[in-house]
């Protein structure tokens, strides 16, 4: 099993919408998540952390299930801008280094 | 303030050369982590140093590629000798100390392509 896998997508999906991308890790021991946006030929930007209790900037919420090991991330009223490519990432078992998913492509259209 | 600088931005070789990138993170970070990325294996941890002590080199592919960081200010990546299997984008980011441990600050990528 992968250590952390997400859907690839892409999910396509008009403006206004909102949209939920899924995330699964591998080692129970993991104590950090994050969200990371990539977008087209650039490098990964840190998007938000994900808190045990849920967590929310603007239009983003972020939840995790420590006990399904599984995270996620939902989107709200969507923008032509979201369109990117959304990393989960996961620290390593020592927690000193980050391990990405593959990450999901969102397009957004108008 | 600047941000990783990473060089080359491209580069184009032929197999069986010797390819090196040069990283410099920002100023005052200190852990740096190289990273590559591939369309079919995504985002993959090669190596990462702390206070230039390399940590952790279990993602280095075998041992045409290595890795060194003389100063907290320059690391560079090699490989010797390459093979197009290696084409790939090349990440380098840092990190503060005491920091978020999430945030990783990335350079823009060094893309590499072996003929």
């Amino acid at each position: 099993r992968k250590e952390v896998e997400q859907d690839p997508g892409p999910f396509n999906v008009p403006e206004g919408a909102t949209v939920a991308f899924n995330c699964t890790y591998s080692n129970s021991a993991s104590q950090s998540f994050f969200w990371y946006r990539q977008d087209c030929r650039k490098e990964p930007k840190l998007l938000m952390s994900v808190y045990s209790s849920g967590n929310e900037d603007g239009r983003f919420t972020a939840q995790l299930n420590r006990a399904s090991q599984y995270i996620s991330l939902l989107i709200r009223d969507s923008k032509l801008s979201d369109s990117a490519t959304y990393l989960c990432v996961v620290n390593n078992q020592a927690g000193t280094a980050l391990i990405f998913g593959k990450g999901t492509t969102l397009s957004v259209s108008s | 303030d600047a941000g990783v600088i990473q060089s080359p931005r491209h580069e184009v070789t032929e197999m069986g050369q010797e390819v090196t990138l040069r990283c410099k993170p920002i100023s005052g970070h200190n852990s740096l982590f190289w990273y590559r990325q591939t369309m079919m294996r995504g985002l993959e941890l090669l190596i990462y140093f702390n206070n230039n002590v390399p940590i952790d080199d279990s993602g280095m592919p075998e041992d045409r590629f290595s890795a060194k960081m003389p100063n907290a200010s320059f690391s560079t990546l090699k490989i010797q000798p390459s093979e197009p299997r290696d084409s790939a984008v090349y990440f380098c980011a840092s990190r503060g100390q005491g920091a978020n441990t999430g945030e990783l600050f990335f350079g823009e990528g060094s893309r590499l392509t072996v003929l």
